[in-house]
C-alpha cells in the first residue's frame, strides 16, 4: 500500500534556526497537507496545497511559515525562525477525492531549545 | 464553521469490557464526511474509518463498530471485548469538502483510552 514518508522522524533545533521538515507524498495524490499536534492537544490543519500553490491555511499558518513541492515529489513545511511554541508533531498528509481519502505519514517530532 | 467535540477525555476501562467513544460534529454542509483515527503511544494517526454524511448504516469492522446519528449530529465509536492494545487517543474529525476536492480535517480534542489488564 501506498505510503507518506516523512523525515526526519524527529528533529532538535534551536531556537530562532531555519528548519525544514520534509515529506514525500503519493504521487498521484492531488493535495497535500500539513497538520500540527501541539504534544497532548489536538491535530490542526496548517495549510494545503493543490497544483503547485497554496489553496487554504490556517491562522497558525503565518509568515514564518512556507510550503512548496520543487520537484514534484518531496513536499517540504520551512519555519523561517523557529520559536520555542513550534515544538510539536507536524504531520504531512497526502490526498485524493473520494473513493480515495487521506493518507498521513507518520509526522516529525520538532523540538525547539 | 465546522467543530467537532469529543467530551470525554480520558476513560479507562477493564479489559474485554465494551467501550464507547463519543463525537458529536457542527457543520452547515450537507455534503461532509466523518472520520475516526487511533493515535498509538508511538504517534502516528492510524486511520479507522471514514463515512460520508449520505450513508447512516451503521457498520461494523471485527471489534469495532461505528453509530452515526445526523439527528443527533453524533458518530460514535464501541470497542467491543477490549484489549491493551486498543489503549491509546482517539480522534474523531470532520471534512468539508471544497473546490476541486480539498478536504480539509478539523479534529476533536481526543480522547485517551485506556485498558486495564
Amino acid at each position: 500500500e501506498p505510503e507518506v514518508t516523512q523525515t526526519p522522524s524527529h528533529q532538535v533545533t534551536q531556537m530562532g534556526q531555519e528548519v525544514i521538515l520534509r515529506c514525500v507524498p503519493i504521487s498521484n495524490h492531488l493535495y497535500f497537507y500539513w497538520y500540527r499536534q501541539i504534544l497532548g492537544q489536538k491535530v490542526e490543519f496548517l495549510v494545503s496545497f493543490y497544483n503547485n500553490e497554496i489553496s487554504e491555511k490556517s491562522e497558525i499558518f503565518d509568515d514564518q511559515f512556507s510550503v512548496e513541492r520543487p520537484d514534484g515529489s518531496n513536499f517540504t513545511l520551512k519555519i523561517r525562525s523557529t520559536k520555542l511554541e513550534d515544538s510539536a508533531m507536524y504531520f504531512c498528509a497526502s490526498f485524493l477525492p473520494a473513493p480515495y481519502g487521506y493518507t498521513f505519514g507518520s509526522g516529525t517530532r520538532l523540538t525547539v531549545v | 464553521a465546522q467543530k467537532v467535540t469529543q467530551a470525554q477525555t480520558e476513560i479507562s476501562v477493564v479489559e474485554k469490557e465494551d467501550v464507547t467513544l463519543d463525537c458529536v460534529y457542527e457543520t452547515r454542509d450537507t455534503t461532509y464526511y466523518l472520520f475516526w483515527y487511533k493515535q498509538p503511544p508511538s504517534g502516528e494517526l492510524v486511520f479507522l474509518i471514514r463515512r460520508n454524511s449520505f450513508d447512516e448504516q451503521n457498520e461494523i469492522s471485527g471489534r469495532y463498530s461505528w453509530n452515526f446519528q445526523k439527528s443527533t449530529s453524533s458518530f460514535n465509536f464501541t470497542i467491543t471485548a477490549s484489549q491493551v492494545v486498543d489503549s491509546a487517543v482517539y480522534f474523531c474529525a470532520l471534512s468539508e469538502p471544497k473546490d476541486f476536492g480539498n478536504e480539509k480535517l478539523t479534529f476533536g480534542t481526543g480522547t485517551r483510552l485506556t485498558i486495564i489488564p
